[in-house]
């Protein structure tokens, strides 16, 4: 498998545009996590999603992000309008019966390489 | 809510030295915990992973250990090399809230 792949890995705009970051989860995986970066603020968890389903937005920061999951195989965050305090290092992740199944060597956490969003 | 620490914040060691990393956590109620390298620019990537009924893990030079009534795990690294210096960030899973709490890393710098 290729791994959690991500786009684009960079992303320059300007303040007021919109953005969308996409992700590929691995082939099979059932939960998918995104998690913005900062220097500032470490690692943030902003939604997950299971099977599909969005089952805790409650890390998203404002009405401007938005997230979307239409099948197991893509997920797409979106930021409209931008501004430049979103600049940061977005992360997409997956794993495998994240709970579920309580299953041995299950619940691993893949992360891709990540969007680079500097917002002008 | 689970919080993650880890300390120090940043280690600097010669080559060759071993070494450990440490990582506490609050609710021992965790379904597992996870250690990550990260290199400048990179992603997140899996080094170890310890389920909840573990109490490590072994990885070549690394080794994870696992004590959930304390609320600690470590990362030993054996013999250090400089391509070992990066971000080391542990996380756990907990049982309430189905989801990764992360701490904030380790930077790790091995001197040639």
């Amino acid at each position: 498998d290729a791994g959690v792949i991500q786009s684009p890995r960079h992303e320059v705009t300007e303040m007021g545009q919109e953005v969308t970051l996409r992700c590929k989860p691995i082939s099979g995986h059932d939960y998918l996590f995104w998690y913005r970066q900062t220097m500032m603020r470490g690692l943030e968890l902003l939604i997950y999603f299971n099977n599909n389903v969005p089952i805790d937005d409650s890390g998203m920061p404002e009405d401007r992000f938005s997230a979307k999951m239409p099948n197991a195989s893509f997920s797409t965050l979106k930021i409209q309008p931008s501004e430049p305090r979103d600049s940061a290092v977005y992360f997409c992740a997956s794993s495998l019966y994240g709970l579920a199944a309580r299953k041995p060597n299950t619940g691993e956490l893949f992360f891709g390489e990540g969007s680079r969003l500097t917002v002008l | 809510k689970q919080e993650v620490t880890q300390i120090p914040a940043a280690l600097s060691v010669p080559e060759g030295e071993n070494l450990v990393l440490n990582c506490s956590f609050t609710d021992s109620a965790i379904y597992n915990l996870q250690w990550f390298r990260q290199d400048p620019g990179k992603g997140l990537t899996s080094l170890l992973l310890i389920q909840s009924s573990q109490r490590e893990q072994t990885s070549g030079r690394l080794n994870a250990s696992l004590d959930k009534s304390s609320g600690r795990s470590t990362l030993y690294i054996a013999a250090s090399q400089p391509g070992d210096s990066a971000t080391y960030l542990c996380a756990a899973f907990a049982n309430t809230g189905n989801q990764f709490y992360f701490g904030t890393g380790t930077s790790l710098t091995v001197i040639p």
